[in-house]
């Protein structure tokens, strides 16, 4: 069954202290690896799409990089306006539909 | 450009009452997708549709909840005799064929009273 898990669940981080989130996934063939940022009360928006192991992409503070089995968003000395809930998402080569995982909460503190 | 566009943005509805969310995907989209979101889970796919034709429910409950995009107009997606359980944000994503340009709405968010 294809099924996606991001860790932590949550994250408090001083200003300017990097770290990185987790997203673990099993998908039946890999079209892509998404990741989105969801502010409160808002849709996700759209961060990166990853397509292959080894891939790795970048913008502003943010990178993401894909393995066979996980992937990982770093952030790069944060800003209180990099705190949102993260999420992680996949999509299979049959149909589609996207997998999503619970989300990772980050809290940048000034 | 205007985005994939949602209405309403908050919806209150009674016990046993029906609640009607719409969507309009982006301007060249072809495909629409609704998913739901409960406080404290993850978005959980519902149902892929194409014009005027459903394409995968299989995230869809079986009984009261119903869902489609017509040749003119927005997406709808129907939820009769509705229950305190069905209080969530429901979110509406269109793409290109071929998934391409997956963009989400801002969501209609539901409370049963």
């Amino acid at each position: 069954e294809d099924q996606v898990t991001q860790s932590p669940e949550a994250l408090r981080l001083q200003e300017g202290e990097s770290s990185s989130l987790n997203c673990s996934y099993t998908v039946s063939g890999l079209r892509g690896l998404f990741w989105y940022r969801q502010d409160p009360g808002k849709g996700p928006e759209f961060l990166f799409t990853l397509y292959s192991a080894g891939e790795e992409k970048e913008k502003e503070r943010l990178k993401a990089t894909l393995t066979k089995k996980e992937s990982f968003l770093h952030i790069t000395a944060p800003k209180p306006e990099d705190s949102a809930t993260y999420l992680c998402a996949v999509q299979a080569r049959t149909g589609n539909q996207f997998y999503f995982g619970t989300g990772t909460s980050l809290t940048v503190i000034p | 450009n205007a985005g994939v566009m949602q209405n309403p943005r908050h919806l209150v509805r009674r016990r046993g009452q029906e609640a009607r969310l719409r969507c309009s995907p982006m301007k060249g989209h072809s495909h629409v997708y609704w998913y739901r979101q409960l406080p404290e889970e993850g978005l959980k796919f519902m149902v892929y549709l194409q014009k005027e034709n459903i394409i995968d429910e299989s995230g869809m409950p079986k009984e009261r909840f119903s869902a489609e995009f017509p040749k003119e107009g927005p997406s709808i997606l129907r939820i009769q005799q509705v229950v305190r359980g069905d209080s969530a944000a429901y979110f509406c994503a269109s793409s290109r064929q071929g998934g391409q340009d997956y963009t989400f709405g801002s969501g209609t968010r539901l409370t049963v009273v």
